[in-house]
């Protein structure tokens, strides 16, 4: 079945920088991958996704890139602000069934 | 207002007594879904429903039950709770699987003694 690897599980930046994070899956049937936002004590919130026959999608300050031959996908965010920070997780899923398959998270800490 | 509800939010309880944790979605969506959060771990999907009296198995399903007899409602139902289970569990739904943004609801916390 699909494995999703996520990294790094922990990213502190200064307010301004850019953070990314990558995920990697493994199987190459997988055609959609969502990232969700997690903040403190909240649920999980889609903020961006992406379909397998698009390379690259921009949303203001978030990107999200993938590489169906390597098969990983990351997150870019850009101009962070304390209110990036969250626990982000990446996932990916086949279209066809129903599962959906998550990373195992990355806690950003957007420092001001 | 559309939403996902759950309930109970908080849940003590001691292993072996059944519970259930009821969700419901007021969005007519036809997929919803079950997952566990633990630390380290992720989100990880217990089972999923593609539509009414369609249910099918995800990563974790052991010791879990679930029933889609209404469209509107997804009940997840922990026969002979283990401590193993003491975890964060949400619901969602959806419009479909796949390229479809997933509703989540608030979280149910639920520890097993």
């Amino acid at each position: 079945g699909e494995n999703v690897e996520q990294h790094p599980s922990t990213l502190s930046v200064q307010e301004g920088d850019s953070a990314v994070i990558k995920c990697t899956y493994s199987d190459s049937a997988s055609n959609y991958f969502p990232w969700y936002k997690q903040e403190l004590g909240k649920r999980p919130q889609l903020i961006i996704d992406i379909r397998s026959n698009v390379g690259e999608k921009k949303d203001q300050r978030i990107a999200v890139t993938l590489n169906k031959t390597a098969k990983h996908f990351s997150l870019h965010i850009t101009e962070t602000q304390p209110e990036d920070s969250a626990v982000y997780f990446c996932a990916a899923s086949d279209n066809q069934g129903g599962k959906l398959i998550f990373g195992q998270g990355t806690e950003l800490s957007v420092k001001p | 207002e559309a939403q996902v509800t759950q309930n109970p939010r908080y849940l003590i309880t001691v292993t072996g007594k059944k519970l259930t944790v009821t969700c419901s979605q007021n969005m007519n969506h036809e997929y919803m879904s079950w997952y566990r959060q633990d630390p380290g771990l992720g989100l990880r999907q217990i089972y999923y429903s593609m539509n009414v009296e369609v249910t099918d198995k995800g990563d974790v399903p052991e010791g879990y039950k679930v029933s889609r007899k209404e469209k509107r409602n997804f009940p997840l139902i922990l026969e002979s709770p283990s401590p193993n289970q003491t975890s964060l569990y949400f619901c969602a739904s959806s419009a479909g699987a796949g390229y479809n943004e997933q509703f989540f609801g608030p979280g149910t916390r639920l520890t097993v003694l």
